[in-house]
Parts: C-alpha cells; sequence; structure tokens
C-alpha cells in the first residue's frame, strides 16, 4: 500500500503568486515524521522542512510553510510568493522505521513537478 | 561547511560488471544512507550504516552492499549490474541514526 500520496504529477504557478502541493500519508505508527524536499534537474535532493507529529504549531521555515491536518493525514507545502528557482520537483516524505536494524528510513511520494511562470 | 558528497557524478557500466560509489556525510554526521531513485519515481531505501554498522536495509537483492569507514565515509557496491540499475544513486547523512537527513548531488548510473 502506497505509503505516501502525492495526487499532483505537476503544477502551474505564476510568479510571486502562492502555491498548495499535496501530499497524504498512511501510518498506524503515532510517531512519525514528515518531509518535504526539492530537487532541481541537478539532482540534489534539498532538505525544505520538517513537520513532527507532535508538534502542536505547523512548521514554516521563510517562504515555506506546511499545512498539517493530522485527522486528514495531510501534510500539504505551501510556497509563498513564488520565485523562477523554485521550478522543480518536490518530493513528500515520511520518516518510518526499517524493518531490520532498528534504524529509520525515509519513505518519498512520487513528487510534484512545480513551473514557475514569468 | 561542506555537504554531503558523492563520487563519481556519472558512470557508465555494462551488465554484468559490479560498480562501487562513494559517499563522504557531512562533517559530525555519523549516520548514512543510500537510495536509489529511478527516472519518474521517488527515491527508494537500500542501506543505512551508522557508527560502521549495518542499521537498516530495504528491499534490494543481495547483489547491493555497502560498508561504512571509520571517518564515516560509506560504499555502496552493486554486483552483477542489470539494465534496471540504471538510477540516480543518493548518499544522505544526519547527525544520528534519527535526525532530518540531507542528501548528496547523487551518481547517476547508466548501464549499457
Amino acid at each position: 500500500a502506497q505509503k505516501i500520496t502525492q495526487t499532483q504529477p505537476g503544477m502551474f504557478v505564476q510568479e510571486k503568486e502562492a502555491v498548495t502541493l499535496d501530499c497524504t500519508y498512511d501510518t498506524s505508527d503515532p510517531s512519525y515524521g514528515l518531509f518535504w524536499y526539492k530537487q532541481p534537474s541537478s539532482g540534489e535532493m534539498i532538505f525544505l522542512i520538517y513537520q513532527g507529529s507532535y508538534d502542536q504549531q505547523n512548521a514554516t521555515e521563510g517562504r515555506y510553510s506546511l499545512n498539517f491536518q493530522k485527522a486528514r493525514k495531510s501534510a500539504n507545502l505551501v510556497i509563498s510568493a513564488s520565485q523562477l528557482g523554485d521550478s522543480a520537483m518536490y518530493f513528500c516524505a515520511m520518516r518510518e522505521r526499517a524493518t531490520q536494524g532498528g534504524s529509520e528510513k525515509l519513505v518519498f511520494g512520487k513528487g510534484t513537478k512545480l513551473t514557475v511562470n514569468p | 561547511d561542506a555537504g554531503v558528497t558523492q563520487s563519481p557524478t556519472h558512470l557508465i557500466k555494462t551488465r554484468g560488471q559490479h560498480v562501487t560509489l562513494r559517499c563522504s556525510p557531512i562533517s559530525g554526521h555519523k549516520s548514512v544512507s543510500w537510495y536509489q531513485q529511478v527516472l519518474g519515481q521517488g527515491p527508494q531505501f537500500i542501506f543505512q550504516y551508522y557508527e560502521k554498522e549495518e542499521r537498516g536495509r530495504g528491499n534490494f537483492p543481495d547483489r547491493f552492499s555497502a560498508r561504512q569507514f571509520p571517518n564515516y565515509s560509506s560504499e555502496l557496491n552493486v554486483n552483477a549490474l542489470l539494465l534496471g540499475d540504471s538510477a540516480l544513486y543518493l548518499c544522505a547523512s544526519s547527525a544520528t541514526a534519527f535526525q532530518p537527513q540531507h542528501f548528496g548531488d547523487g551518481t547517476r548510473l547508466s548501464i549499457l
């Protein structure tokens, strides 16, 4: 079963406008973490923002904010005042325990390609 | 401070060969994880190492192996390469096994 679902293969936004990228997740673990990463065409994965399952407030990092709705199991990324440099793939990921060794791993969605138009 | 560094950046191999990919974590980070990202998909977890011990393994065949050295750098080895191994291989490091992971630029592996 898919644990991270990103339903928007592609999104378009005008420069300086806000955009919301959707992410829903599935877990039975009461303790989990949710991440958003940005991947430009160069391939590097850039960490944007983190939300813990017990955090009382939505996470914010500069122009990025995470709209965390625990009951709906959604963790949408909001980018305010979009810039041309925001054009990239965006991945939502959930931290879960690896099946062996007691460590934790990231489980990623399929990503959303964001294009910012001038 | 230097981020996670991976080498080589690009690699072309033929079926049946083996390959070694290298990763140097951020200074002070003791945990290294490896991910495989095929075209059009999100990264898939392969291994995690912490303090030179394997702490997690994803659903990959035994052709994939890894190790971590005393300086916390890591190698990913893939034997008997298949066409389906063509992917971007990402290394991520974190201060401990449970801290946010920071990724390198990846190694693009192409199998002919």
